[in-house]
Formats: structure tokens, C-alpha cells, sequence
């Protein structure tokens, strides 16, 4: 099956700095990446996806990259604000199969 | 508002005892994910039911089971309940069409405790 593997664990920023937070996945068959925030005891929101035919995407301060040669995807947050700060997690999914596989999450911490 | 719902909220209850978990799926969706959720832990996920069919297993233990209803809800039955299992429980839906590729929602989730 599929294994998808999310770096760093944790990730501390300056309030208006950038942060960046990387998967890496292994199943070259998958063709749908969402990114889902998390913040405390709350449910996990989806806040950008990408499909397998788009190299990037970008919502406002928010972009996603994919790399399919290189099995890996990047969710990029630009101007970092301390509303920010929650769990993040990747996935992937390939076509015609069911499971989604998530990343282990991507704690980010944004200092006022 | 995602359009999941999940009941209850919370749930404290004892070892060794059963409890049900409810998920309705947004309107117009037939597939429906149940992931656990431990404490400062990543999703795990559980099964995966499609307009009333299992389709997908993963870590599910054998004490726990799941069905989708005719109305597409569906329910997660967790017996002879361990402290281990205490945790979040998320319900997630999708339309599940044929391009791979449906966005899934979540449920606002069930916080279980088991004292």
C-alpha cells in the first residue's frame, strides 16, 4: 500500500515568516493530495488540495506544490499569522482505490 | 460546518462496556471513513463503507465493527472497551465518484473516554 511520510514534526516561526512542510509518498499511482489543518480538539479542515495533472495551486497565503517525478508534495504558508498555529497533515490517495493516507501531522507554532 | 454530523460529542464510559458512535454523511454523499484519533496522535484509519458496502479495512480491531445504513448513516460499535481506546473518533464522507480524486469531509468527531 501506500506510505506517506511528513516532515518536520514540529515547526516554530516569527509571526509574518514563512513556513513550509513537506510529504514525501509512495505509490507513484496516487493522484490526489489534500492538506488538512487541525486545531486542538477540533475536527480536521481541509484548506488546500492538488491533484496529479497540476504542478502548484494557491489559495492566498497558502500554495501547494507537487513534484511527481519525485514523489513528494509541499503545503507553503506565507505570512504566518499566530492563528496559524495548529496541526497539519498531508495525504494521498490514488484513483479507483478507497483509503486515504495521512501523514503523521506537522505540528506548527506561530510566535506573536 | 463541514455538513458531517457525529453523536454524540462525548461519551465517558466504563472498561469492558459497549458503546455505538453515530455519523450522518453530508447530503449526497455515499461513502463514509471512520479514523481514530489518540492523544497528540496522527488519523488512524479504521474502515471505509460505500453506499451500505464495506469497502476498505484498515487497523480496525476486532472488538470494534461498523455498518452503513439504507439512509447512508452509518454507526462504529466499540465493545469490551479498553482504557486504550479512549480517543478521538472522526466520521469522514465523500461523494466517491469514479475519478479518485472526491475531497472528504469531516465530522466534528466523538471524544471517548473510557475510565
Amino acid at each position: 500500500g501506500e506510505n506517506v511520510e511528513q516532515h518536520p514534526s514540529t515547526l516554530s516561526v516569527q509571526e509574518g515568516d514563512s513556513a513550509v512542510i513537506k510529504c514525501t509518498y509512495s505509490d507513484s499511482a496516487s493522484n490526489y493530495f489534500p492538506w488538512y489543518k487541525q486545531e486542538l480538539g477540533k475536527r480536521p479542515q481541509l484548506i488546500i488540495d492538488i491533484r496529479s495533472n497540476v504542478g502548484e495551486k494557491k489559495d492566498q497565503r497558502i500554495a501547494v506544490t507537487l513534484n511527481k517525478t519525485a514523489k513528494h508534495f509541499s503545503l507553503h504558508i506565507t505570512e504566518t499569522q499566530p492563528e496559524d498555529s495548529a496541526v497539519y497533515f498531508c495525504a494521498a490517495r490514488k484513483y479507483n482505490f478507497n483509503k486515504f493516507y495521512f501523514g503523521s501531522g506537522t505540528k506548527l507554532n506561530v510566535k506573536p | 460546518d463541514s455538513g458531517v454530523t457525529q453523536t454524540p460529542k462525548h461519551l465517558i464510559t466504563a472498561t469492558g462496556q459497549r458503546v455505538t458512535l453515530r455519523c450522518s454523511p453530508r447530503s449526497g454523499d455515499l461513502s463514509v471513513y471512520w479514523y481514530q484519533q489518540s492523544l497528540d496522535q496522527g488519523l488512524q484509519f479504521l474502515i471505509q463503507y460505500y453506499n451500505g458496502e464495506e469497502r476498505a479495512k484498515g487497523n480496525i480491531l476486532e472488538r470494534f465493527s461498523a455498518q452503513q445504513f439504507p439512509d447512508l448513516h452509518s454507526e462504529l460499535n466499540l465493545s469490551s472497551l479498553e482504557l486504550g481506546d479512549s480517543a478521538l473518533y472522526f466520521c469522514a464522507s465523500s461523494v466517491e465518484g469514479t475519478s479518485g480524486t472526491d475531497t472528504q469531509y469531516f465530522g466534528p468527531g466523538t471524544r471517548l473516554t473510557v475510565l
